[in-house]
């Protein structure tokens, strides 16, 4: 079965500083990867996928992620943060079986200060 | 087009209540989704369908029942309202199960008293 574990529920940054969200994934199959955010009282919208192309993927805001196998992980970047990126990250992973959803790991918040 | 909607946005129910949260994608997609995100637990999956007239229970589908009626369509209902249902619920649509890529509607956020 496919799970997901996402280190740290809360991440604090400065403004202009790194951001790294870590994202580590279990699956007896090749996995397709997914990172959401959800700003505050929204919905989820994509910020990028892994579906076995290349393994450093860049999505949308300036986030990327880099899928190693070996390591079994799947981790957010982005150079510098910004103000705007404050919301809740969500890893997923699907194993690309028929009629299987997504498995969200719990989340985590990132809060930037100035 | 609007994406993926849903009513209501807010609802306050008594326990024992029913009701019924609907949601409409414009997308033409063949899979929906229902899930429920509770602090700290992420979004757990409830029911989902893969096809009209189709469901299929997922993680967490107690006190849930579903119907696909219509392709554009997926409805959640509540037979009797418990404490425990009180969540913020989200509906979510995708073209095929090939790449996955869900597309979330706003939520309802659900009260039970």
């Amino acid at each position: 079965a496919q799970s997901v574990t996402q280190l740290g529920s809360h991440v604090s940054v400065s403004e202009g500083a790194l951001v790294l969200l870590r994202c580590n994934y279990s699956s007896s199959v090749p996995p397709y990867l997914f990172w959401y955010v959800q700003y505050p009282n929204q919905g989820l919208q994509l910020l990028l996928k892994y579906t076995s192309a290349a393994t450093l993927v860049k999505g949308i805001n300036g986030f990327e992620a880099e899928f190693k196998k070996s390591e079994t992980s799947f981790h957010l970047t982005k150079p510098s943060a910004h103000m705007s990126d404050a919301a809740e990250y969500f890893c997923a992973v699907s194993d690309n079986q028929a009629g299987t959803a997504l498995i969200f790991g719990k989340g985590t918040t990132l809060s930037v200060s100035s | 087009n609007a994406g993926v909607t849903q009513t209501p946005k807010f609802r306050v129910l008594k326990t024992g209540q029913s009701m019924t949260l609907l949601c409409a994608q414009d997308m033409n997609h063949e899979y929906m989704y229902w899930y429920r995100q509770d602090p700290g637990m992420g979004l757990r999956l409830i029911h989902y369908s893969v096809g009209e007239g189709t469901t299929a229970k997922g993680e967490v589908p107690d006190g849930y029942n579903v119907s696909r009626l219509k392709k554009q369509n997926f409805l959640l209902g509540l037979e009797s309202a418990a404490p425990s249902q009180t969540s913020v619920y989200f509906c979510a649509s995708s073209y095929s199960n090939i790449h996955n890529e869900q597309f979330f509607g706003p939520g309802t956020r659900l009260t039970v008293l």
